[in-house]
């Protein structure tokens, strides 16, 4: 089963509003990961939080991490139309010894209408 | 030049036929992906390799095989195809850190098995 979950699955607003998308895990993590793909493209990485790290920010984007409630959320600010895409959650989760592999969610979508 | 690239980047094939998805990177990584992606079902990891010598099966190995032929290339083989394998198709590599780094995606592989 996934160990990543987005919610929701789709996700349509207006240019300028903000996008909140949702991730829930099921076990201990180390870093959870957000990832954009552009549709068929391949997934380019937006940005890494860490077990410790309950706040992390990079340009218009802000990710929450609560490690109690095994969740976290990134928002998109300002969103623009070249915004749509979608974005998948990322968890690590050891293979074995030191190492490590990460478990994609499914995904949401999100399309920002001009 | 693209740091992860994927060979070919389309392709159509019949169901029994031997294929093989070429992967290559020059970004000095010591780890390498294989997953597929379907729609409504996310990234799933068919296999990996830590290093040359290490290869590890994914959470959907059947089907496929795999060569590392030096650190640069990862191949994927479907020794004989069957029309479920129809998928887009995604290499990926990582640093080495013991815990998880970013990963970075090649372009994909659109494959149909008919």
């Amino acid at each position: 089963s996934q160990q990543g979950e987005e919610d929701p699955q789709a996700l349509s607003i207006q240019e300028g509003e903000n996008a909140t998308m949702n991730c829930s895990y099921k076990t201990s993590i180390n870093n959870l990961q957000w990832y954009r793909q552009n549709s068929g493209r391949g997934l380019v990485h937006l940005i890494l939080i860490r077990s410790n790290e309950r706040e992390k920010h990079s340009g218009r984007l802000r990710v929450t991490l609560d490690t109690s409630k095994k969740s976290s959320s990134l928002l998109i600010t300002a969103s623009r139309a070249a915004d749509t895409a979608s974005y998948f959650c990322a968890t690590d989760t050891n293979s074995g010894g030191s190492n490590y592999k990460l478990t994609f969610g499914k995904g949401t979508l999100l399309t920002v209408n001009p | 030049d693209a740091d992860v690239t994927q060979t070919p980047r389309n392709r159509i094939t019949k169901t029994g036929k031997r294929i093989m998805l070429e992967c290559s990177q020059t970004k000095g990584h010591d780890r390498m992906y294989w997953y597929r992606q379907d729609p409504g079902l996310g990234l799933r990891l068919i296999y990996y390799s830590f290093d040359v010598k290490d290869i590890n099966k994914g959470e959907i190995s059947d089907g496929y095989s795999v060569s590392r032929q030096a650190q640069a290339k990862f191949s994927l083989s479907l020794e004989s195809a069957i029309p479920n394998q129809t998928a887009l198709y995604f290499c990926a590599t990582s640093g080495f850190g013991g815990l998880t780094d970013t990963q970075y995606f090649g372009p994909g592989t659109r494959l149909t098995v008919l």
